[in-house]
């Protein structure tokens, strides 16, 4: 079964920094690019970030770019979004998203989420 | 980038209606439209791709239509469970993945 466990999230003060993990399984990780999809509190989807499959090309909104990185693993299945400067605007539920084909397309499946809250 | 929009935003419906969503990109997306289904507190699924190709498991009461900038979704019965937020999502111009605002379907 193809399956993907975001963690990583949690309550953390503004300008402080937090790492999301994906973690991947019943498919080929490294054969596949990957995103980052947050839902802020009762608001829509927001498109965050994206890395290509083998890493070397990534893609970031304007509203974290400087201050989130992405990243994967692929000998251990794993996505991550290093999240700094956070700001409140940033709190939202995170969803890791696999790309149905391999390489920009829709996306199929996604995580349960993980909840990031940045409050003092 | 791209901009989606999805009218209404909001609908109220009954069990065994015939609901239609549409979505309108800001510049021509060919077919490449995606459609998901998110339920409370759970994460988006999807539905259809290619603006009408159903997902495999997805009921055949959902359906999509269009091309170029103006598409649709349709339940054409519309059951209990169907009740959710559903959007619309480009990959045509990538990346940003924009996805359109959302369309509440609730009980009337």
């Amino acid at each position: 079964e193809v399956q993907l466990v975001e963690s990583g999230g949690g309550l953390v003060q503004p300008g402080g920094s937090l790492r999301l993990s994906c973690a991947a399984s019943g498919f080929t990780f490294s054969s596949y690019a990957m995103h980052w999809v947050r839902q802020a509190p009762g608001k829509g989807l927001e498109y965050v970030s994206a890395i290509s499959s083998n890493g070397d090309n990534t893609y970031y909104a304007n509203s974290v770019k400087g201050r989130f990185t992405i990243s994967r693993d692929n000998s251990k299945s794993t996505l991550y979004l290093q999240m700094g400067s956070l700001r409140a605007e940033d709190t939202a539920v995170y969803y890791c998203a696999r790309d149905a084909l391999g390489a920009y397309n829709w996306f199929d499946p996604w995580g349960q989420g993980t909840l990031v809250t940045v409050s003092s | 980038a791209i901009r989606m929009t999805q009218s209404p935003s909001s609908l109220s419906a009954s069990t065994g209606d015939r609901v239609t969503i549409t979505c309108r990109a800001s510049q021509g997306i060919s077919s490449s439209l995606a459609w998901y289904q998110q339920k409370p507190g759970k994460a988006p699924k999807l539905l259809i791709y290619a603006a009408s190709t159903l997902q495999s498991g997805v009921p055949s009461r959902f359906s999509g239509s269009g091309s170029g900038t103006d598409f649709t979704l349709t339940i054409s019965c519309l059951q209990s469970e169907d009740f959710a937020t559903y959007y619309c999502q480009q990959y045509y111009s990538y990346p940003p993945f924009t996805f359109g605002p959302g369309t509440k379907v609730d009980i009337k």
